[in-house]
């Protein structure tokens, strides 16, 4: 089945500075892989995804990359700001809604004022 | 976005008692969902896979006796926590996909005692 790595599980940056959260997939029928954002004891957010006919995709300051050659995606914060304090999950799954998602171990964000 | 109602976000039981964890899809049907168990500070592990009208399927390594899982409706699906121990303390949380997202429900956080 499907194995989803994330690096790193801390990351600690001051604010206006950028975040980069690495991860990899293990499963080549994979294609949509979304990011969440999860406060703590609330549910996860989604904040971005991308699908695996594209590329690159940016939401104002987030960019998700995908390199589905070597099965891996990134999540970019530019301009990070204390409130963007939170864990962020990668994840994988072989379609929509209806398809099973495989999470990667969480990225545990500090953005320091 | 889609809401997905998880109902009750707190239970406290004794040891040996089961409880039961509504999954609803307030605003649209689904045909699938799922349920994920995430420990403190880790990730989000799926448990299993809420077909409606028939058998959920279990991922390796949960026993499908101890969680219970029924999909009688489009909207709502139930996992049951059988005889429940102190290790099975954990928050629960299911989702629910509408299109190309996966909603979540706000999670239950189960405490065994």
């Amino acid at each position: 089945g499907e194995n989803v790595e994330q690096h790193p599980s801390t990351l600690s940056v001051q604010e206006g500075d950028s975040a980069v959260i690495k991860c990899t997939y293990s499963d080549s029928a994979s294609n949509y892989f979304p990011w969440y954002k999860q406060e703590l004891g609330k549910r996860p957010q989604l904040i971005i995804d991308i699908r695996s006919n594209v590329g690159e995709k940016k939401d104002q300051r987030i960019a998700v990359t995908l390199n589905k050659t070597a099965k891996h995606f990134s999540l970019h914060i530019t301009e990070t700001q204390p409130e963007d304090s939170a864990v962020y999950f990668c994840a994988a799954s072989e379609g929509t809604g209806g398809f099973k998602t495989i999470f990667g171990a969480g990225t545990r964000l500090f953005v320091k004022a | 976005g889609a809401v997905v109602s998880q109902h009750p976000s707190r239970v406290i039981c004794k040891s040996g008692t089961s409880v039961k964890i509504e999954c609803r899809s307030l605003d649209f049907q689904a045909t699938t969902m799922f349920w994920y168990r995430q420990f403190p500070k880790k990730s989000l592990m799926l448990m299993a896979t809420s077909n409606e009208g028939s058998k959920a399927t279990y991922e390796q390594g949960v026993e499908k006796d101890k969680f219970l899982i029924n999909h009688a409706s489009l909207t709502l699906s139930t996992l049951t926590v059988t005889s429940a121990h102190p290790e099975d303390s954990s928050f629960y949380i299911c989702s629910a996909g509408q299109g190309h997202e996966a909603f979540f429900g706000q999670g239950t956080r189960l405490t065994v005692v």
